[in-house]
């Protein structure tokens, strides 16, 4: 079975702050993993994918994510927070034949002026 | 814009009804996926469809029911409603299966009173 665990479910940032959402993954075969982005009342948008071509995976907005397989990680980063930033975020895994995702709880990010 | 379009956007109903969620997936993808967004339970994925089959379950009640059609439309159908269904209902796609990026639609937002 497949899980995401997101560690915070709120997180406040200064503009310009480095932004660092923490997500772990559990899979029993090599997982696909994802963030997504939900701002208020929108759907989810795909920030960034890993699919084991390179473990730093470059998104939109300037988002980053780093896979670490000794740590089940995949961390999501952004250098520095912007007021368009706050939103809601989400991990999720997909490690089955079917390619369904399993989504974690999400973390709400705030961005203080 | 992703692609997918779910109709309706709002609907309001009373406890006991009926009521069909659309969606349409985005132009030549086979997969569609439902998942519901709520408060306590987060964003559960519910049912898939592969061209027209379903390929797998999830945390779907038996009062849902889905079902893909012939031109890959689908339709989520929530019958027997409580005031616990109020969920935004999500409708995504993606081209095939197994680390495929899936993309979402703006969701439908159900309210029972």
């Amino acid at each position: 079975a497949q899980s995401v665990t997101q560690l915070g479910s709120h997180v406040s940032v200064s503009e310009g702050a480095l932004v660092l959402l923490r997500c772990n993954y559990s899979s029993s075969v090599p997982p696909y993993l994802f963030w997504y982005v939900q701002y208020p009342n929108q759907g989810l948008q795909l920030l960034l994918k890993y699919t084991s071509a390179a473990t730093l995976v470059k998104g939109i907005n300037g988002f980053e994510a780093e896979f670490k397989k000794s740590e089940t990680s995949f961390h999501l980063t952004k250098p520095s927070a912007h007021m368009s930033d706050a939103a809601e975020y989400f991990c999720a895994v997909s490690g089955g034949s079917q390619g369904n995702l399993i989504f974690g709880k999400g973390t709400k990010l705030s961005v203080k002026p | 814009d992703s692609g997918v379009t779910q109709t309706p956007k709002h609907l309001i109903t009373a406890t006991g009804q009926r009521v069909t969620l659309r969606c349409s997936p985005r132009s030549g993808d086979l997969s569609v996926y439902w998942y519901q967004q709520s408060l306590d339970q987060g964003l559960q994925f519910l049912i898939q469809y592969y061209n027209g089959e379903e390929r797998a379950k999830g945390n779907i009640l038996e009062r849902f029911s889905a079902q893909q059609f012939p031109d890959l439309h689908s339709e989520l159908n929530l019958s027997s409603l409580e005031l616990g269904d109020s969920a935004l209902y999500f409708c995504a796609s993606s081209r095939g299966l197994s680390g495929n990026t899936i993309y979402f639609g703006e969701g439908s937002w159900l309210t029972v009173v």
